[in-house]
């Protein structure tokens, strides 16, 4: 089955600096890569995804890499906010034109240092 | 427009015992996920309705079960339980044909 590793498990940054998480996957055959935002004692929140059609994909101030090759992708926050802490997780599924189970990673706690 | 929506918040269950846990998804959504997610970890998915049958299935004992309603709100029932099945267990909710999953808020389950 698909396995999805996630780097680094916690991330400090200063506000206003940039964040990356890093995320690998096993399975070639995944095609659906969301990020969820997961707030303490909420359930994760979706906020962006990009499919294996596509190599990168911008929303604001977030953005998404794929790279199928080295079934790598990652995610960017830019100009970070205090609002941003969370935990971020990356997630892959196959996706045949309908909504599969997803596999995920264990999670980034990114702290905003103020 | 409501999202989706778990009942209960937090149930205190002891070993042995069954639970069920119920969802109602988010408007215009007839496809439902259960995912069991374990303190300090990600989500794990536990199985996928759809037209009131299970359609996927993940790594879980059939000592987890589940059903869908004709207005595809959820229950997942969880019998025997073990210490072990203490988490978080989230309901996601998706559109026909369409790969976004949309999570509710979660019902905290602790066994004793």
């Amino acid at each position: 089955g698909e396995n999805v590793e996630q780097h680094p498990s916690t991330l400090s940054v200063q506000e206003g600096d940039s964040a990356v998480i890093k995320c690998t996957y096993s399975d070639s055959a995944s095609n659906y890569f969301p990020w969820y935002k997961q707030e303490l004692g909420k359930g994760p929140q979706l906020i962006i995804d990009i499919r294996s059609n596509v190599g990168e994909k911008k929303d604001q101030r977030i953005a998404v890499t794929l790279n199928k090759t080295a079934k790598h992708f990652s995610l960017h926050i830019t100009e970070t906010q205090p609002e941003d802490s969370a935990v971020y997780f990356c997630a892959a599924s196959h996706s045949g034109g309908g909504a599969d189970g997803l596999t995920f990673g264990k999670g980034t706690h990114l702290i905003i240092q103020p | 427009d409501a999202g989706v929506t778990q009942s209960p918040t937090h149930l205190i269950k002891t070993r042995g015992q069954q639970v069920t846990l119920r969802c109602s998804p988010k408007s215009g959504h007839d496809t439902v996920s259960w995912y069991q997610q374990a303190l300090g970890q990600g989500p794990q998915f536990i199985f996928q309705y759809y037209e009131e049958e299970e359609r996927q299935r993940g790594n879980f004992p059939d000592r987890f079960s589940g059903h869908q309603f004709p207005n595809y709100s959820s229950e997942l029932n969880v019998n025997a339980l073990l210490l072990g099945d203490s988490a978080l267990y989230l309901c996601a909710s998706s559109p026909t044909a369409v790969s976004e999953q949309y999570f509710g808020p979660g019902t905290r389950l602790t066994v004793t």
